[in-house]
């Protein structure tokens, strides 16, 4: 059964630091990996991961894909209060639904 | 381009009734997922449809059924509602979705509040 792990379930952290938020993954297909936001409603997306080792950048976040090991990480940097939120990972696998972890809730205290 | 819209937003129902939501997906996209969201449970998958079929399904019981339109427009309903149906529900569109190997991206829509009472 795929099977998408996020950690830590959950982090507070002080406006300014430096935070890394893990997605390991074990699924038969691998296609893609995806990192949304979510505030109060709708995920919002971030960015999709296809390569191992190629680091995708907005902004303050980033994000960086092991194939080898199987895991995604997702980095931002100089936090803010507005980036209080749910980090989910989702992977895509080609011929079924994406599989989502059950995220990451990131508090940010100024 | 607007966005993923679905509605209403808000509903409350009592158990034992029935309800029906709808979305309407990005313009283009072909492909429509619902999910089910609780505090619990995290984002759980419900069903695709890409071309007015029903391509994927979750685990879900038989309670909860979709159907797609011609236009994409997609409508999930539910019936005979139990107290543990009150959820976000939220419904995602790409363009092709899955099952046909591609590598889409999913958009969500900002989701219906169901209570159940």
């Amino acid at each position: 059964e795929d099977k998408v792990v996020q950690s830590p379930l959950s982090l507070v952290v002080h406006e300014g630091d430096t935070v890394t938020l893990n997605c390991s993954y074990e699924v038969t297909n691998f296609r893609s990996l995806l990192w949304y936001k979510q505030e109060k409603k709708a995920p919002t997306f971030l960015f999709m991961l296809t390569s191992s080792g190629i680091e995708k950048k907005s902004g303050r976040l980033s994000s960086i894909l092991d194939k080898k090991e199987l895991f995604s990480i997702l980095n931002i940097t100089a936090t803010q209060t507005g980036d209080s939120a749910v980090y989910l990972c989702a992977v895509n696998s080609g011929n079924t639904p994406l599989v989502f972890g059950k995220g990451t809730r990131l508090s940010v205290i100024a | 381009k607007a966005g993923v819209t679905q509605t209403p937003r808000y509903l409350i129902k009592t158990r034992g009734q029935q309800v029906t939501l709808s979305c309407s997906p990005i313009s283009g996209h072909r492909s429509v997922s619902w999910y089910q969201q609780t505090p619990g449970q995290g984002l759980q998958f419900l069903f695709e449809y890409f071309s007015e079929t029903q391509r994927n399904k979750g685990n879900f019981p038989g309670r909860f059924s979709g159907r797609q339109f011609s236009n994409s427009r997609s409508e999930m309903n539910v019936s005979t509602l139990e107290l543990g149906d009150s959820a976000l529900y939220l419904c995602a569109s790409s363009l092709a979705g899955a099952g046909t190997g591609a590598m889409d991206t999913q958009y969500f829509g900002p989701g219906t509040r169901l209570t159940v009472l």
